[in-house]
């Protein structure tokens, strides 16, 4: 069972919207930046939002992130069939440890 | 531009031990922390350890907690983590990652894959 919790599936037709929420305690979400992994099948994982809310160079504005106290939400806009992906949530926990969640398997219908 | 290479993972025997290696190049290792996260096939991701730039800190992850040593050797920018004991549910693909500059996990490498069986 993962530290921090993530649906383990969510599904959105292409154009349209769909949210991931990521949710922890006050030893790793409330107290840490959160951030996000875009991960599709058979590659490696990839950093797609740092520091709660920010882009890395080359990752589209469809995508951001938002966090409220122990909890953050990873948003995608204007879906794609390529945002197919595995996409996970990790902080640092106060018990000197990496956490991630469990993982949310994007469908674009 | 970053790249992260692992290596020595392989089928092997439970109770046996192993050690992975991770070589990064275009980036000035010594300045970054250093993490082995793994992946058991069809699962998702698991921390595994971290070790600071310089080494002064090492910290383990429950599964791995007490038989496994982590090290690396920044002239070679190389980074290795030792396994002992392993047991199947060490089965997975192993990589190697480096510490981001905002508590991120920014570069990864292509990963190893380790079978205990």
């Amino acid at each position: 069972q993962s530290v921090l919790t993530q649906p383990p599936s969510v599904s959105a037709a292409p154009g349209q919207k769909v949210t991931i929420s990521c949710s922890g305690s006050s030893s790793n979400i409330g107290r840490d930046p959160v951030s996000w992994y875009q991960q599709f099948p058979g590659a490696v994982p990839k950093l797609l939002i740092y520091d709660n809310d920010k882009r890395p160079s080359g990752i589209p504005d469809r995508f951001s992130g938002s966090k409220s106290g122990t909890s953050a939400t990873l948003a995608i806009t204007g879906l794609q069939t390529g945002d197919e992906a595995d996409y996970y949530c990790g902080a640092w926990d106060i018990s000197q440890s990496w956490v991630f969640g469990g993982g949310t398997k994007l469908t674009v219908l | 531009q970053v790249r992260l290479v692992e290596s020595g993972g392989g089928v092997v025997q439970p109770g046996t031990s192993l050690t992975l290696s991770c070589v990064a190049s275009g980036l000035t290792f010594n300045k970054y922390g250093m993490h082995w996260i793994r992946q058991p096939p069809g699962k998702g991701l698991e921390w595994v350890t971290f070790m600071s730039y310089d080494g002064d800190e090492k910290w383990y992850g429950e599964a791995v907690r007490g038989r496994s040593t982590m090290s690396r050797d920044n002239p070679r920018n190389a980074f290795y983590l030792q396994l002992h004991s392993l047991r199947a549910d060490d089965t997975a693909v192993y990589y190697c990652a480096t510490d981001g500059a905002h508590r991120d996990i920014g570069y990864w490498g292509q990963g190893t894959l380790l079978t205990v069986s």
